[in-house]
């Protein structure tokens, strides 16, 4: 596909369960980001990845959030012992080094009940 | 650090009307600043962005915004607006580096009426 792809796009847990999401850059794009979107704080950032490195990992919430990147490519976001709180559309964004425009998936939509 | 008000949360316009979408910024550096439209169930589309030079920047469907660096502004507009225009509209700011994470305003709801 020519564009970032995620996985799953809909995600219902129960409170205090793990959960994984999966984000598909478009190829070539070494530039990685995760976004959050959520009713009461609108889209905030979350983590930044050049490759596989996180040089900017500001914008996670709590130490219950983790995300990895193999290959340079495929990102996971992980969130442990999840909260009603971490209910939210979580978007990932990708783009060429030093390119100014970042391209976003669809987005996976999490419900922790 | 940087920041993005939107002014109105909510825009209701009839079809074929012009439309404003409102956005300020701050920063005490040089940005980048864009607008993102997202339609229901759908990811960000980049609708347009000012990087340099010219202060009228257009994009796709039609709109085009203005970059004021006095007003620290940059408003959306159409001139005649259609029903699949409905959506929510997110300003954006970064820094004009070779990096820079997103800083979003908190989006307008346009609703285009027939």
């Amino acid at each position: 596909g020519a564009g970032v792809s995620q996985s799953p796009s809909n995600k219902v847990t129960e409170k205090g369960k793990d959960v994984e999401l999966r984000c598909d850059p478009i190829s070539g794009h070494t530039a990685l980001y995760w976004y959050r979107q959520s009713l009461g704080q609108g889209l905030e950032f979350l983590i930044y990845f050049q490759g596989n490195s996180a040089p900017d990992k500001s914008g996670l919430p709590s130490d219950r959030f983790s995300a990895e990147r193999t290959g340079g490519s495929v990102s996971t976001l992980t969130i442990q012992r999840t909260q009603q709180e971490d209910s939210a559309v979580y978007l990932c964004a990708s783009s060429l080094v030093g390119a100014e425009t970042q391209y976003f998936g669809p987005g996976t939509r999490l419900l922790v009940l | 650090a940087q920041s993005v008000t939107q002014l109105d949360s909510q825009v209701p316009v009839f079809e074929e009307a012009p439309v404003e979408l409102r956005c300020n910024y701050s920063s005490s550096v040089s940005v980048y600043l864009f607008w993102y439209v997202q339609y229901p169930n759908q990811g960000l589309q980049l609708l347009l962005k000012y990087l340099s030079g010219s202060t009228l920047v257009k994009g796709i469907n039609g709109f085009e915004a203005e970059f004021n660096k006095s007003q620290t502004s940059f408003h959306l507009r159409k001139p005649s607006v259609h029903i699949s225009d409905t959506a929510e509209y997110f300003c954006a700011v970064r820094r004009g580096t070779s990096y820079g994470k997103l800083t979003f305003g908190q989006g307008t709801i346009l609703t285009v009426h027939p």
